[in-house]
């Protein structure tokens, strides 16, 4: 079965400083991973998506990812915070065994301090 | 192009009552999600629908709980006899088709459901 585990609950950062989500996945096939936003009191927005072409993403805001099938992580980077990175991001999993159908992290809250 | 709607943005009820989410896909979408956000946990999955079909409905509970998408209309997440325990963000979802990992979903806002 799928699974995903988004190792910190929360990450704290400085504006201007590099952030680091990281992202383990677990998958029988070949996955399809994402990473979305969630600003408080709105619904999710895709950030970016790995669909087994380049193994380094780019999305939108600036955000990266790099799918590493030996070390089966897809942490979410980003050069420099800014404050309005400052939400909730989820990491998903979707394959052919879980019959498509989404398994998402429990979340990491992002804070940027000024 | 509008996005995924969903109605009411809140709702409160109280226990015993009935209490119905709705949720309108994106224009040319017939692939409906609905998801469960409890506070400090992620999404969990409810149930997959496509027009006037339930394709899969495995994360949701077998009592009180009932969901439709109609041939028109929006799709319907219905919960009977409310309890405290369904006080949660209720999530819908939309994608263009199914069968592919890689369509990614696109959310709604969202409906806050409290139980008092």
């Amino acid at each position: 079965a799928q699974s995903v585990t988004q190792l910190d609950s929360h990450v704290s950062v400085s504006e201007g400083t590099p952030v680091l989500l990281r992202c383990n996945y677990s998958s029988s096939y070949s996955p399809s991973l994402f990473w979305y936003v969630q600003h408080p009191n709105k619904g999710l927005q895709l950030l970016l998506k790995y669909t087994s072409a380049a193994t380094l993403v780019k999305g939108i805001n600036g955000f990266e990812a790099e799918f590493k099938k030996s070390e089966t992580s897809f942490h979410l980077t980003k050069p420099s915070a800014h404050m309005s990175d400052a939400a909730e991001y989820f990491c998903v999993v979707s394959d052919l065994r879980g019959s498509y159908i989404p398994t998402f992290g429990r979340g990491t809250s992002l804070i940027v301090h000024p | 192009n509008a996005g995924v709607m969903q109605n009411p943005r809140h709702l409160v009820r109280r226990r015993g009552q009935e209490a119905r989410l709705r949720c309108s896909p994106m224009k040319g979408h017939s692939h409906v999600y609905w998801y469960r956000q409890l506070p400090e946990e992620g999404l969990k999955f409810m149930v997959y629908l496509q027009k006037e079909n339930i394709i899969d409905e495995s994360g949701m509970p077998k009592e009180r709980f009932s969901a439709e998408f109609p041939k028109e209309g929006p799709s319907i997440l219905r919960i009977q006899q409310v309890v405290r325990g369904d006080s949660a963000a209720y999530f819908c979802a939309s994608s263009t088709a199914y069968g592919r990992a890689t369509y990614e979903q696109y959310f709604g806002p969202g409906t806050r459901l409290t139980v008092t």
